[in-house]
């Protein structure tokens, strides 16, 4: 057990429609990562969160947004979804060391498992 | 082109063989190398994490990182079963940056 909880575990929805994905990081950990896992792109990093403020932006479309409460648990919002957003979400969160930087060793959750129909 | 390739397998080896993952980049200003391992239906977990060139052992793995011929590599000696998972490298330029991953190499231990 990572100490990363995701929910939910499986979702399954319908083109068109908006969801929400939520992650709670480790006790600690100031660093949230969204990643997306399909079978054709593998791991593709989405957005970065620390402490609260976007951090780094990866390929993240426009349809999709996250954000990071002050309690640091995080929510990818994934709206007007077309079927190829079905794939495997993942949240990882880091060890955070001074000034927002981390030690590079990410701890992913179990993941949540998107299909659009 | 991807800055990290990886070939995706699968690799069927017999029980007790040594393992050789490999990956190749493409962003000479990668200084972190990692390789995780991923059961199905679960998130990867770390299992070595190496900074710059060099080798590092830990029990049966061993990662390799070649900077030069921009080449990674994770050996497994004595393989078992349960070895039996998705290995993906990941890598990257600064210790407080996104990690870029590898496709993921899907290796199969057979009894």
């Amino acid at each position: 057990d990572s100490g990363v909880t995701q929910t939910p575990k499986h979702l399954i929805t319908a083109t068109g429609q908006r969801v929400t994905l939520r992650c709670s990081p480790r006790s600690g950990d100031l660093s949230v990562y969204w990643y997306q896992q399909s079978l054709d792109q593998g791991l593709q990093f989405l957005i970065q969160y620390y402490n609260g403020e976007e951090r780094a932006k990866g390929n993240i479309l426009e349809r999709f947004s996250a954000q990071q409460f002050p309690d640091l648990h995080s929510e990818l919002n994934l709206s007007s979804l077309e079927l190829g957003d079905s794939a495997l979400y993942f949240c990882a969160s880091s060890v955070s060391l001074a000034g927002g930087r981390n030690t590079g060793e990410l701890f992913f959750g179990e993941g949540s498992r998107l299909t659009v129909l | 082109q991807k800055e990290v390739e990886q070939d995706p397998g699968p690799l069927s080896v017999p029980e007790g063989a040594i393992v050789s993952l490999n990956c190749t980049y493409s962003n000479s200003a990668f200084q972190y190398f990692m390789w995780y391992r991923q059961y199905s239906r679960k998130g990867p977990e770390l299992l070595m994490y190496t900074y710059s060139s060099g080798n590092k052992e830990d029990g049966r793995f061993t990662a390799q990182v070649d900077k030069s011929s921009k080449y990674i590599s994770l050996f497994i000696r004595d393989s078992q079963p349960s070895d039996s998972a998705t290995y993906l490298c990941a890598m990257s330029p600064n210790s407080g940056y996104a990690l870029n991953f590898g496709k993921g190499t899907s290796l199969l231990v057979t009894p």
